[in-house]
């Protein structure tokens, strides 16, 4: 089993360029997740969605969108990307009443 | 605001034992987490605690005091593969994880 897989693993952008974050997961769970991960910082949330169809604003959405067409996709997009966008970012799923999260492998997203 | 504390890094000699503590002050909880992430590497789950107490699984626990809002994790028998960090989360009244940043652990031989 796949779990969840990330793509592209690492890319360099230039600003004011536009980039989708892919995320798919093959365990059918409701709920994803797209965190980043700067370095002194907790994972900090930028969107979520609780199940196929809907979406919610996590701590951090300004700059970025998200669309939940499906269970096992959830693309995350960067329109006019920034420095400050420079980050890892982390694609999540979870499931359950404890709703633990299962983690992709992240992408190293670098703008200048 | 909601507030995850823990310490930044933290060294320990391989075959020891080491507790990582972690603070939280959030709105509303609903279970802590623990995660292990190695360098370069995803988060992956370790421990919950919704309720006071220890829980244990092989060579690592968790104990979590609601009423003091803390919570450690207690890793016995110290690897050399233990070496990474350790998030704390805590789910919050919405049911989203707010997270540390981390404990850095260095194992020495």
């Amino acid at each position: 089993t796949a779990g969840i897989t990330q793509a592209p693993t690492s890319q360099i952008l230039a600003a004011g360029r536009s980039m989708t974050l892919r995320c798919t997961q093959d365990m059918r769970h409701n709920a994803m997740y797209w965190y980043r991960q700067d370095l002194g910082l907790g994972l900090r949330l930028i969107h979520y969605s609780n199940t196929a169809g809907t979406t919610g604003k996590g701590e951090v959405p300004d700059g970025y969108s998200v669309s939940r067409a499906n269970t096992d996709d959830f693309p995350l997009t960067l329109a006019s990307a920034v420095p400050s966008q420079t980050s890892v970012y982390f694609c999540a799923s979870g499931t359950g009443e404890r709703n633990e999260q299962f983690f992709g492998p992240g992408t190293r997203l670098t703008v200048l | 605001g909601q507030n995850i504390d823990q310490p930044t890094e933290m060294t320990a000699t391989e075959g020891a034992i080491v507790q990582i503590n972690c603070t939280y002050q959030t709105s509303g909880f609903n279970g802590l987490f623990w995660y292990q992430q190695h360098a370069g590497e995803a988060p992956t789950f370790l421990s919950y605690n919704v309720l006071d107490g220890l829980e244990e699984k092989g060579r690592f626990s968790s104990f979590l005091s609601r009423s003091k809002g803390y919570s450690y994790l207690l890793l016995k028998e110290l690897q050399m593969k233990d070496s990474a960090s350790y998030l704390c989360a805590v789910k919050d009244s919405n049911y989203q994880l707010i997270w540390g940043a981390g404990t850095k652990l260095i194992i020495k031989p």
